[in-house]
């Protein structure tokens, strides 16, 4: 069962205009979310993260949203450049079961933009 | 380099065959995380090190896979007898502290089973 979803597997947006990507998760007890950006044949980048303390975080040009009662959280990329079309994954955190500070991801969303 | 480093950065083997995958993590770094990307699939979690504390193995797969961490630095994944369904990206992280610092990943090494 996917604790993190991200049910868009692709994106195309224009250049300038606003990339917005989507993830829900099931898990009440994950208190850190995190957006990674990943190029083919590179590891993850962490791109930016939001404690579940707040509902809002900005850096730049990305900002996340949180939204704790509905589960679900969103990456805002504004304005898009091409230079940003990559694999964008949701990643939530919280302790498991065995005590460790585990990151559960989404399968990613492939963001296009479109000079 | 600053960055986590990992080796080799691709692989293709036997089925049956033992491989051994390597990751050098940033220096300072006390928590190592080693994760897999199969085809079209988010990354899983396979065991985590923090410290000098018992490794949280709960994400291997199966018995065939183990993990060791010497010296709180260098990490090595091993996976014995090989199957098909073990072809995948392995990727490597490390953070800080292991309690929600952001884990900072290496290019991985990509598993290739013939």
């Amino acid at each position: 069962d996917q604790q993190v979803k991200q049910n868009s597997p692709s994106l195309s947006v224009q250049e300038g205009r606003i990339s917005i990507l989507n993830c829900d998760y099931t898990n009440s007890m994950f208190d850190y979310f995190l957006w990674y950006k990943k190029y083919p044949a590179e590891g993850p980048t962490f791109l930016i993260s939001i404690s579940s303390i707040k509902d809002k975080n900005e850096d730049g040009r990305f900002t996340v949203f949180l939204n704790k009662s509905a589960k679900h959280l969103s990456l805002h990329i504004v304005p898009s450049q091409p230079g940003d079309s990559a694999v964008y994954f949701c990643a939530a955190s919280g302790v498991s079961g065995a005590g460790s500070y585990q990151l559960t991801f989404g399968k990613g969303t492939k963001l296009s933009v479109i000079p | 380099g600053a960055g986590v480093s990992q080796s080799p950065s691709n692989k293709v083997t036997e089925k049956g065959k033992d491989v051994e995958l390597r990751c050098d993590p940033i220096s300072g770094h006390t928590a190592l995380y080693w994760y897999r990307q199969s085809l079209g699939q988010g990354l899983e979690f396979l065991i985590y090190f923090q410290g000098n504390s018992a490794p949280d193995k709960s994400g291997l797969p199966s018995d065939r896979f183990s993990a060791e961490r010497t010296g709180g630095s260098v990490s090595t994944l091993t996976i014995q007898r090989t199957q098909q369904e073990d072809s995948a990206v392995y990727l490597c992280a490390s953070s800080s502290d292991g309690f929600g610092q952001p884990q900072h990943f290496g290019d991985g090494t990509r598993l290739s089973i013939l």
